[in-house]
């Protein structure tokens, strides 16, 4: 069975602070997406990866596929990152779900 | 504006009646796909679609039914709803399954 699990489930910085959430997946997941899921419950695709790295703004992805483990950084964080993140992996044509990371940034 | 529509964004019923929440996206996309989001479980894919006619089960597909008749529209249909299916729903679609999702804003569900 295909499974997604983050780390870790919250997280409280001060803002400015390097942020790092992880996520571990299982054998049979292709690609891993990045979601966030504001207050309001609204939720954004922030990336889709299946191999390296990439960059928007302030927020970095990677993966490395030999250890099926993706990472999300945020640099130079600010309290409007507070959300949650969740890690979601893709496996023949599915989508499973981590339990998410609630992060909080305080001013 | 490229957006996912659901309708509508909160409902109450009772057990038993029967409803449809509504699912529309303007970015002729091929991939359409309904979750759930309940505490503790975080989101699960209750249905989803590859094309037009073309659906499949998800990991909780149990007491819900889609039609895909229109690129489109996704409806998700509820025939007897029971107070387990009370949650918040959202409908999401990409291009395929390997392309980012565009996620709707969520129909907050309560079955009494």
């Amino acid at each position: 069975k295909n499974e997604v699990e983050q780390s870790p489930q919250n997280l409280t910085a001060q803002e400015g602070e390097f942020i790092t959430i992880n996520c571990s997946y299982s054998v049979g997941i292709s690609a891993l997406h990045w979601l966030q899921q504001h207050p309001g419950g609204g939720i954004v695709s922030l990336f889709m990866l299946s191999s390296g790295k990439k960059k928007h703004g302030r927020l970095i992805a990677t993966i490395n596929i030999q250890e099926k483990h993706s990472s999300l950084h945020i640099t130079a964080s600010h309290p409007r990152d507070s959300a949650v993140y969740i890690c979601s992996g893709e496996g023949a044509q599915k989508l499973v779900f981590g339990q998410g990371t609630r992060l909080t940034i305080n001013p | 504006e490229a957006q996912v529509t659901q309708n509508p964004r909160y409902l109450i019923t009772v057990t038993g009646k029967k409803l449809t929440v509504t699912c529309s996206q303007n970015m002729n996309h091929e991939y359409m796909s309904w979750y759930r989001q309940d505490p503790g479980l975080g989101l699960r894919q209750i249905y989803y679609s590859m094309n037009v006619e073309v659906t499949d089960k998800g990991d909780v597909p149990e007491g819900y039914k889609v039609s895909r008749k229109e690129k489109r529209n996704f409806p998700l249909i509820l025939e007897s709803p029971s107070p387990n299916q009370t949650s918040l729903y959202f409908c999401a679609s990409s291009k395929d399954n390997s392309y980012e999702q565009y996620f709707g804003p969520g129909t907050r569900l309560t079955v009494t």
